[in-house]
Parts: C-alpha cells; structure tokens; sequence
C-alpha cells in the first residue's frame, strides 16, 4: 500500500525557518517524481514544487522561488520541503504527492501537515 | 502561473447531472492533454479521479467523466449522490513543465 507521511509542520514567526518531511513506503520511491502541493485555510490547492526521480530537475512556484529548497533522499524513501524567510501567506496545510508518469497526474497524496506562520 | 478558472460552486438534485468547467489558457489546457480533476472532502487530502482529460483511475465510479475543448476542460457527474458532496479541483501542465490548479469548485448535493 502506498503511503506518504508528512510530518514538521508547526507555529513559526515571520522571517523564520522551517523544514518539511514526507516519508514514502509501499512504491519504488527512487523513480517517481515529488511534488509538495499547499493549500492555505478555507482556500483552493497550489502547486508549490517538484523535483525529478533522480533531483536532475527541480521546479518551484513563482510565490516560494528563492525562499523554499526542495530535495529527496532515495535512500530514506523520503522527500523535503526547506522553507526560509517565511511569511504569513505560507500558512497553510502542507502536502507531498507522488507525480505518476503514465498518468500526468498526482497520484497520491499525504495527509498533509499544517505550518502557521504568525507572530 | 495564474490559477485556472473554476466555478465557485454547483449544486444539483440527487440523480441529476452537473458539469464543472475550467478554463485556462493556450499556454496550459488549451496546449496539453494533461489535464486532471481532484476530488477532496472536508479535512481529506486530494484524491485523483480523472487523468489525462478522460481518464479514470482504477476504482473511480464511471458516473465521473471528463472533456476538453479548446481552452477549457469539463468535469461531469451523473447521477448524482450525496456522497459526491465534495470540493473539486482541475489542474493542468502548463508550458512552463510545471502544473497549475484552478481555484476549486464547492459540489453541493440538495
């Protein structure tokens, strides 16, 4: 069974640090790639980034481009979400899901973890 | 990477059928046949239903079909249920390799 399990998410002040995780099981992790997707309270999905299989490509959302650095550990089945000079517009519920080639669609989705950005 | 145009919300009778659209652009539906709709409950993660503009995921009910014309894609429910109460959301590739979400359309089942 596919699972994705995000974990992290929390209560920062504006200008802080935070660091998004999403363990992977149950799938070949090292071939798909990963996407983190947020969706900010009472509001719609918005893509935030992805990254290749093999971190050869790596894209970003123009909202987080140079604040939030996205990487996986193949290893560790495991995908990150660094995000820098945070601000109250971050806030929201964090997901990772897994992009399926065949189907040029998200696949599978985590249960998402919440990051409030507030002083 | 302007949001695609969704319908704030719907609303049908229980057997009845309700199409959501989404429109965008050249640059994204209009010029890709990747486009996808999501459902999502209240507090749930997103769970795929159609891929590939028509296309179904294993177990997705076939009352769930999808279409596209031009610059907008068609997400249809027939026969409606309650239990398709719900938020749904298009999404599409764009030129730019990325994908991009319209803003999300509320199903209300009366």
């Amino acid at each position: 069974e596919v699972q994705l399990v995000e974990s992290g998410g929390g209560l920062v002040k504006p200008g802080g640090s935070l660091r998004l995780s999403c363990g992977a099981s149950g799938f070949t992790f090292s071939t798909f790639i990963m996407n983190w997707v947020r969706q900010a309270p009472g509001k719609g999905l918005e893509w935030v980034s992805s990254i290749s299989s093999t971190t050869a490509y790596i894209y970003y959302a123009d909202s987080v481009k140079g604040r939030f650095t996205i990487s996986r550990d193949n290893a560790e089945n495991s995908l990150y979400l660094q995000m820098e000079s945070l601000r109250a517009e971050d806030t929201a519920v964090y997901y990772c899901a897994r992009y399926r080639g065949p189907l040029n669609a998200l696949d599978y989705w985590g249960q998402g973890t919440l990051v409030t950005v507030s002083s | 990477q302007s949001a695609l145009t969704q319908p704030a919300s719907v609303s049908g009778s229980p057997g009845q059928s309700i199409t959501i659209s989404c429109t965008g652009t050249s640059s994204d539906i209009g010029g890709h046949n990747y486009v996808s709709w999501y459902q999502q409950f209240p507090g749930r993660a997103p769970k795929l239903i159609i891929y590939d503009v028509s296309n179904r995921p294993s177990g997705v009910s076939n009352r769930f079909s999808g279409s596209k014309s031009g610059n907008t894609a068609s997400l249809t429910i027939s026969g409606l249920q309650a239990e398709d109460e719900a938020d749904y959301y298009c999404s599409s590739d764009t030129d730019s390799s990325t994908p991009v979400f319209g803003g999300g359309t509320k199903l209300t089942v009366l």
